[in-house]
């Protein structure tokens, strides 16, 4: 089941914060964040695991409640480079035959 | 340098003609992956493959074939049986250190 993912769309201005949810319906093993630029391939951000470990890039903040089963990623003091779509992948467990299964995506503008 | 190359970037095809998208990877990884991008629709998971002469049908498998003769390549041919194939696709492995998804740039097919 796609994971829901919100919001939509969020404008904000460079310097601001914002925060993007994913949720999902099912007991999740992990969560995979991705950020695409308009007509490029989506480049990895964060995988968040269930049990509590982190691997990613160091300077995005993310959390996964697995009480929830929901994700949400932090981007403080938004830069014009942080503009994009953002998606997350979920993973309901780990196999060798695993799939991330993908939302919609959250469109985040950066203005100066 | 590691990383997944795709080819063409951009596709042109006529209607009832099969076309083959290139994908390989040095990675090193077993497993690949081959998504669909429609604009709002996230990526959806066309097939997939954990090991050389397997592979598994994805979410939206009709109208594709696939094959993976060698660990390093995943080819995928759009049939003419796929009744609205224009779209972005993108080819991705899984593996390494962070054990997520890393994607290609990506082909534009377009139907004309």
């Amino acid at each position: 089941q796609q994971p829901v993912q919100s919001p939509q769309a969020v404008i904000l201005r460079e310097g601001e914060d914002a925060v993007i949810n994913c949720s999902s319906s099912k007991a999740l093993y992990s969560v995979h964040w991705y950020r695409q630029k308009h007509g490029e391939a989506p480049v990895f951000l964060m995988i968040l695991l269930k049990g509590g470990e982190q691997k990613g890039h160091e300077k995005i903040s993310a959390s996964f409640n697995e009480k929830k089963q929901q994700s949400s990623l932090y981007l403080t003091a938004s830069q014009l480079s942080y503009s994009g779509t953002y998606f997350c992948g979920t993973e309901l467990s780990h196999s060798g035959y695993s799939t991330l299964t993908f939302g919609k995506g959250t469109m985040l503008l950066v203005s100066p | 340098d590691g990383g997944i190359t795709q080819s063409p970037k951009y596709l042109f095809r006529k209607e009832g003609q099969n076309v083959t998208l290139s994908c390989e990877q040095n990675l090193n990884h077993d497993a690949m992956y081959w998504y669909r991008q429609d604009p709002g629709q996230g990526l959806r998971l066309i097939y997939y493959s954990q090991i050389v002469n397997d592979f598994q049908k994805g979410d939206i498998a009709e109208g594709y074939s696939v094959s993976r003769e060698k660990k390093e390549s995943f080819p995928l041919t759009v049939t003419s049986a796929q009744k609205n194939p224009t779209a972005f696709y993108l080819c991705a492995s899984m593996g390494g250190v962070t054990d997520t998804q890393y994607f290609g740039p990506g082909t534009r097919l377009t139907v004309l």
